[in-house]
C-alpha cells in the first residue's frame, strides 16, 4: 500500500540554520510528492510538489528533489526565518486511486530568533 | 481566485448530540475531500466525491458519520451522535483531475471541533 513517514519533531532551529525534514514513502505505482505547510490557525497549503522521479520542486527557498532509488523527498532551506516557523506534511497522491493523497504525521519547526 | 470556504471556523458541544459542517470548493473543482485531523497528526480521509458521487467512504465510521455532495458542488460533513474522540479538526479540501495529471489540493482553514 501507500504511506509516508516523516522524521519526528519538534524541531527548533535559530534563523539562517540549514533545515532538513526527511521524508521517504512506500508506494505500489508511479505516486505524485507533495510538501504541505499549515501555520498555526490555518490549513494546510501547498508548498512544492514533484510528479516523477528527479523532479525537483521549489518554492520560497524550499526545495525537495523526488529520489526513486532512495523513495525520499527531503525538504531542505539553505537559510531558514522566523517565519517558516510552522508544521510541515509530506504526502503522496495515487492516481490509481482517484488522487487519494497519503500524508505523514507532520513535522513542527518553531525557528527563534 | 476565491479559496476553500468552510463554515464554522470552530464548535462546541456535547457527547452524543449532533453537528454539521459546510465546505463550498474552488469553483471547478471536480474533486472534493474531507479530512479529519486529530492534534498532532496528519489528515486522514474520510470520504471523497468525484462530482456527486462518492469515490472513497472507506475510512467514514458509517454509523455516525454521513456526508453529501448535492449538485456537485456544496459539500456537508454530519456526525450524529458525536463522541469524545471525535474532537478534531476537520478539513475540506477540493481539487481538479484532468486527463492523466495528479493535481494538488486546496484546503480550506478547517472547522475546530470539541467534544466534551
Amino acid at each position: 500500500g501507500n504511506s509516508v513517514t516523516q522524521m519526528e519533531g519538534p524541531v527548533t532551529l535559530s534563523e539562517e540554520a540549514f533545515l532538513t525534514i526527511n521524508c521517504t514513502y512506500t508506494a505500489t505505482g508511479y505516486p505524485s510528492l507533495f510538501w504541505y505547510v499549515q501555520y498555526p490557525g490555518e490549513g494546510l497549503q501547498l508548498l512544492l510538489k514533484a510528479t516523477k522521479a528527479d523532479d525537483k520542486g521549489s518554492n520560497k527557498g524550499f526545495e525537495a528533489t523526488y529520489r526513486k532509488e532512495t523513495t525520499s523527498f527531503h525538504l531542505e532551506k539553505g537559510s531558514v526565518q522566523v517565519s517558516d516557523s510552522a508544521v510541515y506534511f509530506c504526502a503522496l497522491s495515487d492516481l490509481r486511486t482517484g488522487n487519494q493523497f497519503y500524508f505523514g504525521t507532520g513535522t513542527s519547526l518553531t525557528v527563534i530568533p | 481566485e476565491a479559496g476553500v470556504a468552510q463554515s464554522p471556523r470552530y464548535k462546541i458541544i456535547e457527547k452524543r448530540q449532533s453537528v454539521a459542517f459546510w465546505c463550498n470548493p474552488i469553483s471547478g473543482h471536480a474533486t472534493l475531500y474531507w479530512y479529519q485531523q486529530i492534534l498532532g497528526q496528519g489528515p486522514k480521509l474520510l470520504i471523497q466525491f468525484q462530482n456527486n458521487g462518492v469515490v472513497d467512504d472507506s475510512q467514514l465510521p458509517k454509523d455516525r458519520f454521513s456526508a453529501e455532495r448535492l449538485k456537485g458542488v456544496d459539500s456537508t460533513l454530519k456526525i450524529q451522535p458525536a463522541k469524545l474522540e471525535d474532537s478534531a479538526v476537520y478539513l475540506c479540501a477540493s481539487s481538479l483531475i484532468r486527463g492523466a495529471g495528479s493535481y494538488e489540493q486546496y484546503f480550506g482553514p478547517g472547522t475546530r471541533l470539541t467534544v466534551t
